[in-house]
Order: structure tokens, then sequence, then C-alpha cells
């Protein structure tokens, strides 16, 4: 079955950068859009970025409030989802969650991951 | 992009009926069908109850059903049941390359 590992969450200081991999399994990965969601403590969900299946040039899409800090990426040999994130603000705390897409374009979010933390605080 | 509007909370008693409202505007909910519903308990990921407006996962019982009318999709739970009670969370395609969310509802099974 579809299987979405999330690793790399963390405490960090405003202002530094941290990376964080999904790792799938049970499905033909290069074939799927990706996403990223995040959930700040007690609060809502919120979409991060997608990546389309291919991953090339510009079929890569970022919710405004992380355009220009994070980048997503991914590694189709690997079956792995990346996201990058640099100049970490307190306001991104969160549990990030890795996520499916039912086609290789943006429609909707199918499968989630269970999520990893991210915390930014001095 | 702002997000689509729900109820903060919304409640029933045991084998009862509840709807849920998540209104959007004619850039999203009012025109693509990409509308879902995502069901979440306490420390849990979200999962899929709902997708393309009224299509129900291999899984999810058929006491949850969803429509849309305009710019306003709506779920409903059918035949309450204790483990129903979650937070649940709307979501639509905006056409500009963005998924936005509803702020969730917290249903309570009285």
């Amino acid at each position: 079955q579809v299987q979405l590992v999330e690793f790399g969450g963390g405490v960090v200081q405003p202002g530094e950068s941290l990376r964080l991999s999904c790792a799938a399994s049970g499905f033909s990965f290069s074939s799927y859009g990706m996403h990223w969601v995040r959930q700040a403590p007690g609060k809502g969900l919120e979409w991060v970025a997608f990546i389309r299946y291919d991953g090339n040039g510009n079929n890569k899409y970022y919710a405004d409030s992380v355009k220009g800090r994070f980048t997503i990426s991914r590694d189709n040999s690997k079956n792995t989802l990346y996201l990058q994130m640099n100049s970490l603000r307190p306001e991104d705390t969160a549990v990030y969650y890795c996520a499916k897409d039912p086609r290789s374009y943006i429609t909707m979010v199918h499968v989630w991951g269970q999520g990893t933390l991210v915390t930014v605080s001095s | 992009q702002s997000a689509l509007t729900q109820p903060p909370s919304a409640s029933g008693s045991p084998g009862q009926s509840v709807t849920i409202s998540c209104t959007g505007t004619r850039s999203d909910v009012g025109d693509y069908d990409y509308v879902s519903w995502y069901q979440q308990h306490p420390g849990k990921a979200p999962k899929l109850m709902i997708y393309e407006v009224s299509q129900r996962p291999s899984g999810v019982p058929d006491r949850f059903s969803g429509s849309k009318s305009g710019n306003t999709a709506s779920l409903t739970v059918s035949g309450l049941q204790a483990e129903d009670a979650a937070d649940y969370y709307c979501s639509s395609y905006t056409g500009s390359n963005n998924l936005v969310f509803g702020g969730g509802t917290k249903l309570t099974v009285l």
C-alpha cells in the first residue's frame, strides 16, 4: 500500500535552514505529483508546495507565505521528495506532511504521511 | 489566497445527521470540482473522506457524503457514530496552481 515517511524535522533558530525528506513506497512515485502541507500547533492545515511528476523547470508551485524561502524537489530514482527550508521564521513552526496527489498535475491531496515536526525558536 | 470558510464547530447526537459547509469563491470551489474533505483525529494525520465533491474512497463508510452548490461545498455525516468525532477540513484547487484549505470544523458527537 502507499506509504509516505517524512524525516528531518527538528529544532532550529530563526534564520537557519532545514531540509525535510519524504520516502515514498507502494506506488509508482515518478508518475505522481507530490505536495507538502503543514499544520501549526493547534491550527488548521496550510498547503505549502507542489511538484509535478517530473519536477522539471517551472513545474513547482508555492504558497505565498513560503515563496522565495522554500524549495520543493524530488529524486525519482530514489523515490524521495524534499523540502529545503531557508530563512526559517517562528511562524514556520508546524508539523510538515508529505502528501501524494492522485494525478501527475496538481488537483488535491490524496494520501498523507505521518508528519514531522519543525520548531523554529531562539 | 484566502482560506475557505468553515464553521468552527458542529455537533449532533448518535444516529443523527450533521452537515458541515465550506464556502469559497468563484475562483476555487465555484469553478472546480477538485473539492475534498479530510478527517483528522487528535495527534493523527488527516485522512481523505471525500474527493471531487462527492466521491468516496474505498473504505470510507457511505454515511459520509459530499455535495456542492455554487461557491459552497458541504459534507454530510449521517447516522453519527462516536468515532466520527474529529476535526474536518475541506480543500479546493484554486486554478492558480495552488490548493486552499478551510479553517476546520470540530465535530462533536453528543
